[in-house]
C-alpha cells in the first residue's frame, strides 16, 4: 500500500536554528498539507499545498515557516528560526481531493532546547 | 476557531466489549466529517470520510454513523481486542470555507485482554 515518508523521524535543534522537515507524498495525489501536535495537545492544520502553491494556512503558520515542493516528490517544510514552543510532533499528508481522507506519513518529532 | 469535541476522553473496555464514542461538531455549513484510528508509535489512518446526513459505513468491526443535522457522529466498535487499542480522531471540514478538517482531541481506547 502506498505510504507517505517522512524524515527525520526525530530532530533535535537548539532554538534559533533552522530546520527542513521532509516528506514523500504519495505520487499521485494532488493536495499536501502538514500538521502538527504538541505533546497533550490537538492535532493542529498549519497549511496546505494544491498545485505547486499554498491554498490555506493557519495563524500558526507564521512567516517563521515555509514550505517547498522542490523536485516534484519531495514536499519540505522548513522552520527558520526555531522557538521552545516549537517542539511537536510534525505529520505531513496527502490526499486525492478534499472529499478523501489523508494519508499521513509516521511524523518528525522536533525536538527544540 | 471550530468547535470539535470528542467524549469520552478515554476508555478502558475488556476483550470482546461493544463500544461507542461520540464526535460533536458545529451543525452548520457541514461538508465532511473524518475518522481516524492513531495506534501508538503509528501514523493516523484514515478509517471513514463521511459527507451526507444518516451515512452509516462500516469496516470490519468498526462502524460509523453521522447525523449532521444535530451534530454528531458516533463511531462503534462491536466486541473489542486489544488491537483495537488506540486514539481514534476526529475531524469535521465545514463548507464556505476552506473545507481543511479540524480534529478533535481524540478518544483514547484501551481494551484489556
Amino acid at each position: 500500500e502506498p505510504e507517505v515518508t517522512q524524515t527525520p523521524s526525530h530532530q533535535v535543534t537548539q532554538m534559533g536554528q533552522e530546520v527542513i522537515l521532509r516528506c514523500v507524498p504519495i505520487s499521485n495525489h494532488l493536495y499536501f498539507y502538514w500538521y502538527r501536535q504538541i505533546l497533550g495537545q490537538k492535532v493542529e492544520f498549519l497549511v496546505s499545498f494544491y498545485n505547486n502553491e499554498i491554498s490555506e494556512k493557519s495563524e500558526i503558520f507564521d512567516d517563521q515557516f515555509s514550505v517547498e515542493r522542490p523536485d516534484g516528490s519531495n514536499f519540505t517544510l522548513k522552520i527558520r528560526s526555531t522557538k521552545l514552543e516549537d517542539s511537536a510532533m510534525y505529520f505531513c499528508a496527502s490526499s486525492d481531493g478534499i472529499n478523501y481522507g489523508y494519508t499521513f506519513g509516521s511524523g518528525t518529532r522536533l525536538t527544540v532546547v | 476557531i471550530l468547535n470539535v469535541e470528542q467524549s469520552p476522553q478515554s476508555l478502558h473496555v475488556q476483550e470482546g466489549d461493544s463500544t461507542n464514542f461520540t464526535c460533536s461538531f458545529p451543525s452548520s455549513n457541514f461538508y465532511a466529517l473524518h475518522w481516524y484510528r492513531w495506534e501508538t508509535a503509528k501514523s493516523p489512518e484514515a478509517l471513514f470520510v463521511m459527507t451526507l446526513n444518516g451515512d452509516e459505513k462500516k469496516k470490519g468491526r468498526i462502524s460509523a454513523t453521522l447525523n449532521t443535522k444535530e451534530g454528531y457522529s458516533y463511531l462503534y466498535i462491536k466486541g473489542s481486542q486489544p488491537e483495537d487499542s488506540a486514539t481514534y480522531l476526529c475531524a469535521f471540514a465545514q463548507s464556505g470555507g476552506s473545507y481543511i478538517p479540524t480534529f478533535g482531541r481524540g478518544t483514547s481506547l484501551i481494551v484489556h485482554p
